[in-house]
């Protein structure tokens, strides 16, 4: 099983600030790599897949990249919206795995 | 507009069995491939098992901890997907969400395992 590892757990950044959160894998995923935004009682919400593809609607500020074991989602200029948890998830592998989530908090 | 709808969660005794239904419309449901997602309490996602398209062979993936005690099954002409769990056990306590490929999901169905 490939084990998806979030850095930071928690990340406290100001509303209009760079936040920058890392995802790890214990091995290869190539690009397939997706990023998830899940708000308090809501589902989770796909914002990236391929790496560095945004879904559909999903705004300009954000961005991935990385690839192979390595990856990064940016989000550029913090909205008040965008304060939630965020996971990882690789789909390269049986089983289908995510990060433990990383916690992004208004500082 | 893309609905999934999750039902038939609810309190069962360990060792019980429990049967989840995922209704889906607005997308073309034979071609997709469907999975069920849980989140236990206060932790993170958990990718239980899916489901492929007949088109592509129709076969079910598990995660470890469920293999042999949950079934992922789908009906074509009902636009559902099922998840039949037995032997249920008190970790497997969580929300149930379905996903279509990850792109949609339903809002989550509560199961709750507890004597």
């Amino acid at each position: 099983e490939i084990v998806m590892t979030q850095s930071p757990a928690t990340l406290s950044v100001s509303p209009g600030e760079r936040a920058t959160l890392s995802c790890r894998a214990s091995q290869s995923v190539s690009s397939n790599l997706g990023w998830y935004q899940q708000k308090p009682g809501q589902a989770p919400r796909l914002l990236i897949y391929g790496a560095s593809t945004r879904a559909t609607g999903i705004p300009a500020r954000f961005s991935g990249s990385g690839s192979v074991t390595e990856f990064t989602l940016t989000i550029s200029s913090l909205q008040s919206e965008d304060f939630a948890v965020y996971y990882c998830q690789q789909y390269n592998n049986w089983p289908l795995t995510f990060g433990q989530g990383t916690k992004l908090e208004i500082k | 507009e893309v609905q999934l709808v999750e039902s038939g969660g609810g309190l069962v005794k360990p060792g019980g069995s429990l049967r989840l239904s995922c209704a889906a419309s607005g997308f073309t449901f034979t071609n997709a491939w469907m999975s069920w997602v849980r989140q236990a309490p206060g932790k993170g996602l958990e990718w239980v098992g899916r489901i492929k398209s007949k088109t592509d062979g129709g076969t079910t993936d598990y995660t470890a901890p469920v293999k042999g005690r949950f079934t992922i099954s789908r009906d074509d002409s009902k636009n559902t997907v099922y998840l039949q769990m037995n032997s249920l056990k008190t970790e497997d306590t969580a929300v149930y969400y379905c996903s279509s490929g990850g792109d949609y999901w339903g809002q989550g169905t509560l199961v709750t395992v507890s004597s």
